[in-house]
């Protein structure tokens, strides 16, 4: 089955306790890409890689950091998150130049106290 | 920059009644336009899709015109159902792709 898989699903973490959340495809996308989703401001970009080796931040990249080392696998590490990191992170993947489809995981709610 | 506007929720509605979710986006280009659908507690799935102006994208009994001169992508069902309950996100993309910009999305209610 086609999907993105991304682990944990829930977190709550303390200020300051580095975390990665990890996200991986099935379908050899080259492009993958993270996206935060917050009440009222929808989903914004934070990083994303048009192919392994290659990353560009988004709209909000502060304060993450990503790696393309294979092409399924594209984890979001947050060194030393904060309050404001609180949201729900959704990783994506598709958009090859004949495939206009982005494909979605599940979700992970991330909870920083 | 690229931006979307849709309108604000929730909609709530009775089932079989006609829904319209309004769109309208800026864009420097010529932008593909999405919509996606978020049911409760799940990722984003690609409801319909229109890559040029005056396509119509459908799916599950939706649809959506590509208006490039009132640069507008409304979502219209006929009839809706109570499993119709979810989040719907109005999205464009346009260059090569590496973006989805995204509308802050509506929340839609189905009542019996």
């Amino acid at each position: 089955e086609a999907q993105v898989t991304q682990n944990p699903r829930y977190l709550i973490t303390v200020t300051g306790k580095k975390l990665t959340v990890t996200c991986s495809q099935n379908m050899n996308h080259e492009y993958m890409s993270w996206y935060r989703q917050d009440p009222g401001l929808g989903l914004r970009q934070i990083y994303y890689s048009m192919n392994v080796e290659v990353t560009d931040k988004g709209d909000v990249p502060e304060g993450y950091k990503v790696s393309r080392k294979e092409k399924r696998n594209f984890p979001l590490i947050l060194e030393s998150p904060s309050p404001n990191q609180t949201s729900l992170y959704f990783c994506a993947s598709g958009w090859t130049p004949k495939n206009t489809e982005a494909f979605f995981g599940q979700g992970t709610r991330l909870t920083v106290v | 920059g690229n931006s979307v506007t849709q309108m604000e929720g929730p909609v709530t509605l009775s089932e079989e009644a006609f829904l319209t979710i309004n769109c309208t986006y800026t864009a420097t280009g010529y932008p593909s336009l999405f919509w996606y659908v978020q049911y409760p507690g799940e990722g984003l799935q690609l409801l319909l899709k229109a890559t040029k102006a005056d396509d119509k994208g459908s799916n599950k009994g939706f649809e959506a015109t590509y208006r490039k001169e009132t640069t507008s992508f409304h979502l219209e069902k006929g009839s809706v159902q109570v499993s119709d309950s979810a989040v719907y996100f109005c999205a464009l993309s346009e260059g090569g792709g590496n973006k989805l910009t995204f509308g802050t999305g509506t929340q839609l209610k189905v009542e019996l």
